[in-house]
């Protein structure tokens, strides 16, 4: 599986849009890109996933360059309950037997 | 609630003692994963079913860990003769077994503390 690199930390205020940066520039032509967030105590939650178009669903954005060596998530408008780590993983959609973590960005959002 | 449910949430015990975890599936998901979190990491994963098959094991699987999946619905991960190491929040997902690109969904785990 492609390795991805994120920031170890982010800060938002509540009620602007959170950007999570991904980085994975080995990614392979048939790997999707997936973002989970996973707040304390909790099991991670599936937010989103696309392999080249940029994707939207009612928590969140997806945009992938045209490259596909890096990817952003976007929070439209952040509350105190985004308040998470947030992973992005590269996996083949057929094949995900297993998904590989990293550690993840940790966003805070002030109030 | 029609998530994936995981019993129980907290397990504590002493070294050397047997534990076995339980996870509950969404309904109609035939693929069912373990994964371990320890603290500040992320998940690694431990093994994954295809129905009640095992088809992949972690090498973090060591031999004192087992997992179950008999009637290809609910399934069990036992681990004996628990370490300190093996303290741990233990994650089950589950995901359809249909073409395309389907994420897997977690239960919020089972949180083992080895004394």
């Amino acid at each position: 599986d492609a390795k991805t690199t994120q920031p170890p930390s982010m800060d938002c205020a509540e009620g602007r849009a959170a950007n999570l940066p991904c980085n994975h520039s080995t990614i392979s032509g048939n790997e999707y890109v997936y973002w989970y967030r996973q707040i304390h105590s909790q099991g991670p939650q599936y937010i989103i996933h696309g392999l080249k178009n940029n994707e939207t669903n009612e928590m969140a954005s997806l945009i992938i360059t045209e490259d596909r060596k890096s990817s952003t998530l976007i929070l439209p408008h952040a509350t105190l309950r985004d308040t998470a780590v947030y992973y992005c993983i590269v996996s083949v959609p057929r094949g995900n037997e297993k998904l590989t973590f990293g550690t993840g960005t940790r966003l805070t959002i002030i109030p | 609630d029609t998530g994936v449910s995981q019993d129980p949430r907290h397990k504590i015990t002493k070294r050397g003692q047997n534990v076995t975890f339980r996870c509950d599936p969404i309904s109609e998901h035939n693929r069912l994963y373990w994964y371990r979190q320890t603290l500040g990491q992320g998940p690694e994963f431990l093994t994954y079913f295809q129905n009640e098959a095992q088809l992949e094991k972690s090498r973090l699987l060591s031999d004192r860990f087992s997992a179950e999946r008999p009637k290809g619905s609910f399934s069990t991960l036992e681990i004996q003769r628990t370490e300190q190491g093996d303290s741990a929040m233990y994650l089950c997902a589950s995901s359809p077994d249909r073409v395309g690109n389907q994420p897997q969904h977690f239960g919020d785990g089972t949180r083992l503390s080895i004394l």
